[in-house]
């Protein structure tokens, strides 16, 4: 079953704008990540946040975590047309220890130049 | 340091048929992960393995197994494929356990005619 949920489904902005996703997800975890998907390949992994922390920043990408609420956010500065691709966030099944990620189905997330 | 590899990139066959799909993991990382991604569904995570044995199963028929060797590397069977089991199959790799970043391979395209 799935763990996480993304929000929107699919989202579409201009070069320079922000793209802001959302994830909610249902137990409690030990960390939350960000992975990005281009076009069916691999995924990248992007960023991870741990329980206990409220924000963290890598480059372009904000990422916040809300326990509270079971959701966090992933925010993109300045998109560019390579950030073109489906971005996932995933968290780890308790009973499996934290030790299996799952992952919601993804927001799809076009940059038009 | 080499990526997660996966092989075949395309693998075609036919219903009923089994398949095989390998994957060897990076340098070290003693976990391996397959999730299999269809059209619209998301990543399912289907089997976890670490130090050769199987850890957690996700919610998928018997017919869908595998192995871990140990060198650590690892092998997706799926038996009597029916035509819903076309999908992307992902496998990951990571240090064991506890949620830690996964390291996707590109994936191996599977179509069942």
């Amino acid at each position: 079953s799935q763990q996480g949920e993304e929000d929107p489904q699919a989202l579409s902005i201009q070069e320079g704008e922000n793209a802001t996703m959302n994830c909610s997800y249902k137990t409690s975890i030990n960390n939350l990540q960000w992975y990005r998907q281009n076009s069916g390949r691999g995924l990248v992994h992007l960023i991870l946040i741990r329980s206990n922390e409220r924000e963290k920043h890598s480059g372009r990408l904000r990422v916040t975590l809300d326990t509270s609420k079971k959701s966090s956010s992933l925010l993109i500065t300045a998109s560019r047309a390579a950030d073109t691709a489906s971005y996932f966030c995933a968290t780890a099944l308790p009973n499996s220890g934290y030790s299996t990620l799952t992952f919601g189905k993804g927001t799809m997330l076009l940059v038009s130049p | 340091e080499a990526g997660v590899t996966q092989s075949p990139t395309h693998l075609i066959k036919t219903r009923g048929q089994q398949a095989t799909l390998r994957c060897s993991p990076i340098s070290g990382h003693t976990s391996v992960y397959w999730y299999q991604q269809a059209l619209g569904l998301g990543l399912q995570f289907l089997l976890w393995y670490d130090e050769g044995e199987e850890r957690n199963r996700g919610n998928f028929p018997p017919r869908f197994s595998g192995r871990q060797f140990p060198n650590y590397s690892s092998e997706l069977n799926v038996n009597a494929l029916e035509l819903e089991d076309s999908a992307l199959y992902l496998c990951a790799s990571s240090r064991r356990g506890l949620g830690t970043e996964a390291f996707f391979g590109q994936g191996t395209r599977l179509t069942v005619v």
